[in-house]
């Protein structure tokens, strides 16, 4: 079956640890992209890519890290720079007719 | 610039009675516009989209939005709220701001069906 995988689903963090959440997508879309989800704001876009490597910066960038190096592939690192990083992310790729297909999420708790 | 407003982050209906979600859009260009539903802890699966054609387009699970670009709206409709429509649904448009496809969201609007 086609689809987008995220993982894990849930993971927790230390403060001043980097860490890096999966999305695989066997779709074969050329662009992916990388949401914050916090209660009551919607979705904030972090990251995007149209191609193999090549990013962009979305609304929300400062913290967070990518890299794009295989068209199945976009890792999204949260670093130690990102102040307040708890938060449901959600990985999405789309098609030329941009409708976007979504992952099932990874939910990140900073302890 | 591309925004979408949803009006009212919590709606309240009974089973059998009329859904109807605000969405107000602004876009540059002739827009692409999707609803999407987002169940706890799920990612979101598209309920319908509006492209080009017909303004009035049909959904999943009973759904349809109708486009109105006087309005500057895309609001969703049910006939009849069941149960299994409590979730949250987000309105987003889809443009190339800067050459890049980039979609915006809404800030979403939790549905309750009271039986």
């Amino acid at each position: 079956d086609g689809g987008i995988t995220q993982s894990p689903k849930y993971l927790f963090r230390k403060e001043g640890q980097n860490v890096t959440l999966s999305c695989e997508q066997n779709l074969n879309h050329d662009a992916m992209y990388w949401y914050r989800q916090d209660p009551g704001q919607g979705l904030r876009l972090i990251y995007y890519s149209q191609i193999v490597n090549d990013f962009q910066k979305g609304d929300i960038a400062e913290g967070y890290s990518v890299s794009r190096e295989k068209k199945e592939s976009f890792p999204l690192t949260v670093t130690s720079a990102q102040k307040n990083p708890t938060a449901f992310y959600l990985c999405a790729s789309s098609t030329d007719s941009r409708e976007s297909f979504f992952g099932p999420g990874t939910r990140l708790t900073v302890l | 610039a591309q925004s979408v407003t949803q009006l009212g982050s919590h709606v309240s209906v009974s089973e059998g009675a009329l859904v109807l979600l605000r969405c107000n859009y602004s876009s540059s260009v002739p827009p692409y516009l999707f609803w999407y539903v987002q169940y706890p802890n799920q990612g979101l699966q598209l309920l319908l989209k509006y492209t080009t054609g017909a303004t009035l387009v049909k959904g999943i699970n009973g759904f349809e939005a109708e486009f109105k670009k006087s309005e500057t709206s895309f609001h969703l409709t049910k006939p009849s709220a069941h149960m299994s429509d409590a979730a949250e649904y987000f309105c987003a448009v889809s443009g190339y701001p800067g050459g890049y496809q980039k979609v915006t969201f809404g800030t979403g609007t939790k549905l309750q069906v009271i039986p």
